[in-house]
């Protein structure tokens, strides 16, 4: 079965900090896997795309990675900021006809 | 921002009434959708359509129906609402299912009680 599994579920950083949100992923064949940010009340906006021959995009302060061998991707974000809390969900598509891969998502706190 | 528009954006209803959420686009994308979000699911499909007319279902489909009469209109009905049914809906959009980014609406609140 095809799955997208998020983590950390949450955190909490301070302002200014750095942090790293991973997401493994089982779907096959792999088309691409992308980036949402979802602030709190809004619906999730695309942050970055990655394709299978990509491993590293950057995106203002984010930066996400891709691993397709391990299947695994992260998103790194730097100098953190208040307006960075939000969750960020993960999105894999495969080269079929099936629909997107999900994942829930790890809710990120900036505190100051 | 990408022209979606869902309403209403906030509705509390009872259990066993009819309910119709309406997503509206200016876009012209073939791709429509339906998700529903509640904690510790996250987006989970409902149902899409990839023209008019053309609709299929998600994961989670039980309850609910669509329509697509027209391109730049997805409804989604449920005939009668139960509590399990509360939850926060959005609709996304796409030009290419596969490679395209979905551009999603604001979200409708729906209470069931």
């Amino acid at each position: 079965k095809n799955q997208v599994e998020q983590s950390p579920q949450s955190l909490i950083i301070l302002e200014g900090k750095n942090c790293t949100l991973q997401c493994n992923y089982t779907v096959s064949p792999f088309s691409n896997l992308r980036w949402y940010k979802q602030d709190t009340g809004r619906g999730p906006v695309s942050l970055t795309i990655m394709t299978f021959s990509e491993n590293t995009k950057s995106n203002g302060r984010y930066t996400a990675t891709l691993d397709a061998d391990t299947k695994q991707s992260s998103l790194h974000i730097t100098a953190s900021q208040l307006s960075d809390s939000a969750s960020y969900i993960c999105v894999v598509s495969d080269s079929g006809n099936t629909p997107l891969v999900f994942g829930k998502g790890t809710r990120l706190s900036v505190i100051a | 921002d990408a022209g979606i528009t869902q309403s209403p954006r906030h509705k509390v209803t009872e259990t066993g009434t009819p309910v119709t959420l309406r997503c509206h686009q200016t876009e012209n994308h073939r791709y429509m959708y339906w998700y529903r979000q509640d904690p510790g699911h996250g987006l989970r499909l409902i149902h899409y359509s990839y023209g008019v007319k053309d609709t299929d279902k998600g994961e989670v489909s039980d309850g609910y129906s669509v329509s697509r009469s027209k391109t730049e209109d997805f409804l989604l009905t449920l005939e009668s609402a139960t509590s399990s049914q509360t939850s926060v809906y959005f609709c996304a959009i796409t030009p290419d299912r596969n490679t395209g980014e979905l551009f999603f609406g604001e979200g409708s609140r729906l209470t069931v009680l």
